[in-house]
C-alpha cells in the first residue's frame, strides 16, 4: 500500500531533550515536506526536500534541522526542544514539486508535546 | 501575515444540502489551487485542484470555482453526505520558484443527518 509513514504518532518529552521524528515513504517521491498544525493558523511549511541531499527552509524552520540522506526518508530533528514546538506534525510527500497533477500525500501525523 | 484565508472556522449543513467552502487569497503570484479533507487522527488528503487558467473544476460531488480578479475560490459539495463532515484546508502555490504550498487555516464542516 503506498503510504507515508511516521513515528511515533505521540511523544511527550521535556525542554532540550534532543528528539527525532522519523518519516518514511514507499512512493519513489521525489518530493518531501515537513508541516505543523496549531489551532487557527492551518498547516505551515516547516522544511521540504527537493530530492536526495537537497533541502531547503520552509516558512517557520526555526528549531528544527532535517536530513535527506535517501530518497524514502526525511527526518525532523529537534536539537533542543522548547514548549513553542508542542504541535501535530505532519509529513508529506509528492511525486515532484507539489502541483494539480502531483498533490501531496500526508502521512498520519506526530503530536508532539515539550514540557 | 496570511496569504491563504479560510475565515470560517466551521459550517454546518443538513444532509442533502449544498456546502459552500470559501477561501481568500492575497499573492496574485499563486497559479494553482488544492484543497485537502483531514477526518480526525489522520493525515490531510488530496481532494481537488484548479489550476489559474481555468475557472471551474468538478469532480463528482465536489466543484472548486476560481475567481482570480476576486483572489477568492470555493468548494462546493453537493448534494453534502454526513461522511463529508471533516476539516477541509485550501492550499495554494506558485509553480515557479520556492515550491511552497501555502495553507489556510481550515473550515470544519458538520453535515447533519
Amino acid at each position: 500500500e503506498a503510504q507515508v509513514t511516521q513515528n511515533p504518532r505521540y511523544l511527550i518529552t521535556v525542554t532540550g531533550k534532543k528528539l527525532t521524528v522519523t518519516c518514511s515513504q514507499n512512493m519513489n517521491h521525489e518530493y518531501m515536506s515537513w508541516y505543523r498544525q496549531d489551532p487557527g493558523l492551518g498547516l505551515r511549511q516547516i522544511y521540504y526536500s527537493m530530492n536526495v541531499e537537497v533541502t531547503d527552509k520552509g516558512d517557520v524552520p526555526e528549531g528544527y534541522k532535517v536530513s535527506r540522506k535517501e530518497k524514502r526518508n526525511f527526518p525532523l530533528i529537534l536539537e533542543s526542544p522548547s514548549p513553542n514546538q508542542t504541535s501535530l506534525y505532519f509529513c508529506a510527500s509528492s511525486f515532484r514539486a507539489p502541483t494539480p497533477y502531483s498533490p501531496l500525500h500526508f502521512g498520519n501525523g506526530t503530536r508532539l508535546t515539550v514540557t | 501575515d496570511q496569504q491563504v484565508k479560510q475565515n470560517s472556522p466551521s459550517l454546518s449543513v443538513q444532509e442533502g444540502r449544498i456546502s459552500i467552502l470559501n477561501c481568500d487569497y492575497t499573492n496574485s503570484m499563486f497559479d494553482y489551487f488544492l484543497w485537502y479533507k483531514k477526518y480526525p487522527a489522520e493525515g490531510p488528503t488530496f481532494l481537488i485542484s484548479i489550476s489559474s487558467i481555468k475557472d471551474k473544476n468538478e469532480d463528482g460531488r465536489f466543484t472548486v470555482f476560481l475567481n482570480k480578479s476576486a483572489k477568492h475560490l470555493s468548494l462546493h459539495i453537493v448534494p453534502s453526505q454526513p461522511g463529508d463532515s471533516a476539516v477541509y484546508f485550501c492550499a495554494a502555490s506558485v509553480s515557479t520558484g520556492g515550491f511552497k504550498t501555502i495553507f489556510g487555516a481550515g473550515t470544519r464542516l458538520f453535515v447533519k443527518a
